[in-house]
Order: structure tokens, then sequence, then C-alpha cells
């Protein structure tokens, strides 16, 4: 059962154009969410995050949107660059059968076309 | 066998100040990440230190920093405290860095700034 779901394997824009990942989750009880970008043959670099408290996190470029109620969030790139092409996982952090656990979704593959 | 352990579990500090956390992992865990729990930002992520190094960091100034030791030890140090770093400072040990690990998490060190 995958508590947390990137549906769009990839994802395909055009340089200076808006890129926006999505990430659904089924566990109300997550209480912190984090977005990672993931280069070829290097680990995880954390991106930008946000607390189930808030409903957005802007960091430049990046912003996170959270919608509680819809338990769904995304992250915008604004303007998009060619550099930004990676894969992007979003996780979830909270408590499952009594320990904190971080569920990462399955990650999302970005091209920026320049 | 024993979990993550913070100390001290409070404290309490002047402006200007500057102050030292601990963190001791789960024995085998080489990977400690910080994050900063506060009731107005909820939680959020400072950094994580795997095999001594510093893999990711979040969006707080210089004035946090942090280091990992040879046995996994971590230490977080805050520097000319501010009355906003009041907050629960939690740690927490994987495995491995964050990627399909589970994350255990210490009691947190309470630090008040007066």
């Amino acid at each position: 059962d995958q508590q947390v779901k990137q549906n769009s394997p990839s994802l395909s824009v055009q340089e200076g154009r808006i890129s926006i990942l999505n990430c659904d989750y089924t566990n109300s009880m997550f209480d912190y969410f984090l977005w990672y970008k993931k280069y070829p043959a290097e680990g995880p670099t954390f991106l930008i995050s946000i607390s189930s408290i808030k409903d957005k996190n802007e960091d430049g470029r990046f912003t996170v949107f959270l919608n509680k109620s819809a338990k769904h969030l995304s992250l915008h790139i604004v303007p998009s660059q060619p550099g930004d092409s990676a894969v992007y996982f979003c996780a979830a952090l909270g408590t499952t059968s009594g320990t904190y656990k971080y569920i990462f979704g399955t990650g999302t593959r970005l091209k920026v076309l320049a | 066998k024993a979990g993550v352990t913070q100390t001290p579990r409070y404290l309490i500090k002047t402006r200007g100040q500057q102050v030292t956390l601990s963190c001791s992992p789960i024995s085998g865990h080489r990977s400690v990440s910080w994050y900063q729990q506060t009731p107005g930002q909820g939680l959020q992520f400072l950094f994580e230190y795997f095999s001594e190094t510093q893999r990711n960091k979040g969006n707080f100034p210089g004035r946090f920093s942090g280091r990992q030791f040879s046995n996994s030890r971590s230490e977080m140090n805050v520097s000319t405290l501010e009355l906003g770093d009041s907050a629960l400072y939690l740690c927490a040990s994987s495995l491995e860095p964050t990627m399909n690990t589970e994350a255990f998490f210490g009691q947190g060190t309470r630090l008040t700034v007066v």
C-alpha cells in the first residue's frame, strides 16, 4: 500500500515555463513533507519542505503547496531552467506504529527543454 | 538497544549566547538529522549528516551549524542566540541517509532563550 504517491513518472516543460510536480498521500497523520531532487549517480538533495500547519512555503523559484483536505501537495518551479532536469521525490514524515518514518514517493522525472 | 539520546533535555540561555546540543544515534546508525519544532512554524529541517559529512541543509541562517563525529554522534551549535530560537530541537537517526529508511527520533532538547 503506497502511502505517498507521485502519479506522473515523467514531465517535460519548456524552459522559462512553470513546472508543477504533484504528490498525494493517504495518511492524515503525516506532519511534515519534504521535496528532494536527485541527479543520476548522486544522492538526493533536500529542496524544500512544509509543515502540516502551513499551506504554502516559498524559497526562490520553488514553492510547495499543501492541501490537507485533499491530502495533496505540489511543487512549483518558476521559471524552469535546464539545470532543474532531475528526478523529484516527495517524502512524508509521520508516525507509523509508534515510530517516525520517512515515506517516499516513487519520483517524477522532470525534463526542462531549452 | 538504546534509542536516540539527546542532551541536555532542557536549556535556558540569554540572547547573544551560544549553545551546543548533543545527539547520540542508535548504535549502528550513521545518519543524523536535526529539526526545529516551534508552535508557529511547526517542524523544520535543519541539516543532515552522514559519515561525518553534511549531506543536506535546510533554510536556516549560518548561526546554526552542526557536525558529526566518527562514532556518529552529532552536535548542533547555535551562535548569537535570538529569542526566536526558542524551540524544541529534535534529532533523528537512521541507518542510511533519507531514502526508504526509518528515522528514529530522540526526545528533544527544549531550548528557551530569554
